[in-house]
C-alpha cells in the first residue's frame, strides 16, 4: 500500500516568504508528527496530532512555525517570514494508533527539503 | 533529560564484514529504545526496537541490537554487511507516556567499501 508521502519534495525560499508543506499519511493512521533534520543531525520532534487535535506543539522553535490537519488525514506545516535557520528537512510520520505514546511505530515520509536564501 | 549520543560520525567497513554502531542513552527509567535506517532521498525506516523483555533484538535486514542496561547502551549489529547497507543510522530514545517525543541520535553514516 501507499507510504507517507510529502510535497513539495524540494523548495527553495526567499527569506521571509512564507511556505507550506504537506503530509499524507497512511489512510487510516491516527497519528501524525512533524520532525525538522537540520544538516548532519537527527530529526528533532516538533508537534504531534491526534486525528484533528493538535496535543503537543512543544518542539515548534518560535511562532513563526505553525501546523494543522483539520480532517484528521492530511496535514500542512506552515512557516511564516522564512529565516535561514528554517532550512531543513522536514519530516513527517504517521502511527495507525490513537496515542501519542512513543512506543508506537511511526512510519516516515520522504521529507521536504527547504532551502531559504 | 533523554538523550542519545552516537559517538562514530562516520564508519567505513569492508562488504561481508561485520559491524556494529555504537549507541548510548541517558534515560532515568527504562527507556524505548530505537534504530532507524535512512537512505538517501528515503525516509527513515525502522529496523527495530526494544521495550521489555529478551535483551537482544532482531529486526529486518539482518539487524540486531542488545540492551545492556549497565552500560546504557543499545548498540546495533550485522554479521556481514552488504554494499546496500550503506546509509545514515540513527539510534532514539523514547518513553511510554502521553508525550510522543522520540529523541534522535546525530547519526552514524556508515560506507561500505567493496
Amino acid at each position: 500500500g501507499a507510504g507517507v508521502s510529502q510535497s513539495p519534495r524540494y523548495k527553495v525560499a526567499k527569506r521571509g516568504q512564507d511556505v507550506a508543506l504537506r503530509c499524507d499519511p497512511i489512510s487510516g493512521h491516527v497519528s501524525l508528527f512533524w520532525y525538522q533534520q537540520a544538516l548532519g543531525q537527527g530529526p528533532e520532534f516538533l508537534t504531534y496530532f491526534q486525528n484533528e487535535a493538535q496535543l503537543d506543539k512543544s518542539g515548534l522553535p518560535s511562532d513563526r512555525f505553525f501546523a494543522e490537519r483539520p480532517e484528521g488525514s492530511v496535514s500542512t506545516l506552515k512557516i511564516q517570514r522564512t529565516q535561514q535557520e528554517d532550512s531543513a528537512v522536514y519530516l513527517c510520520a504517521s502511527s495507525p494508533t490513537p496515542s501519542g505514546y512513543s512506543t508506537d511505530t511511526q512510519y516516515f515520509g520522504p521529507g521536504t527539503r527547504l532551502t531559504v536564501l | 533529560a533523554q538523550s542519545v549520543t552516537q559517538p562514530d560520525i562516520h564508519i567505513t567497513v569492508s562488504e561481508g564484514a561485520s559491524l556494529e554502531l555504537r549507541c548510548n542513552y541517558s534515560y532515568g527509567a527504562t527507556p524505548y529504545l530505537f534504530w532507524y535506517v535512512q537512505s538517501p532521498g528515503q525516509g527513515l525506516q525502522l529496523l527495530l526496537k526494544y521495550f521489555s523483555g529478551d535483551t537482544l533484538v532482531q529486526g529486518i535486514k539482518g539487524f540486531e541490537a542488545e540492551f545492556k542496561r549497565s552500560q546504557s547502551s543499545f548498540n546495533l549489529r550485522k554479521p556481514s554487511v552488504h554494499w546496500s547497507d550503506a546509509a545514515e543510522y540513527f539510534c532514539a530514545v523514547g518513553r511510554y507516556s502521553s508525550a510522543s517525543k522520540i529523541i534522535f541520535g546525530s547519526g552514524t553514516r556508515l560506507s561500505i567499501r567493496p
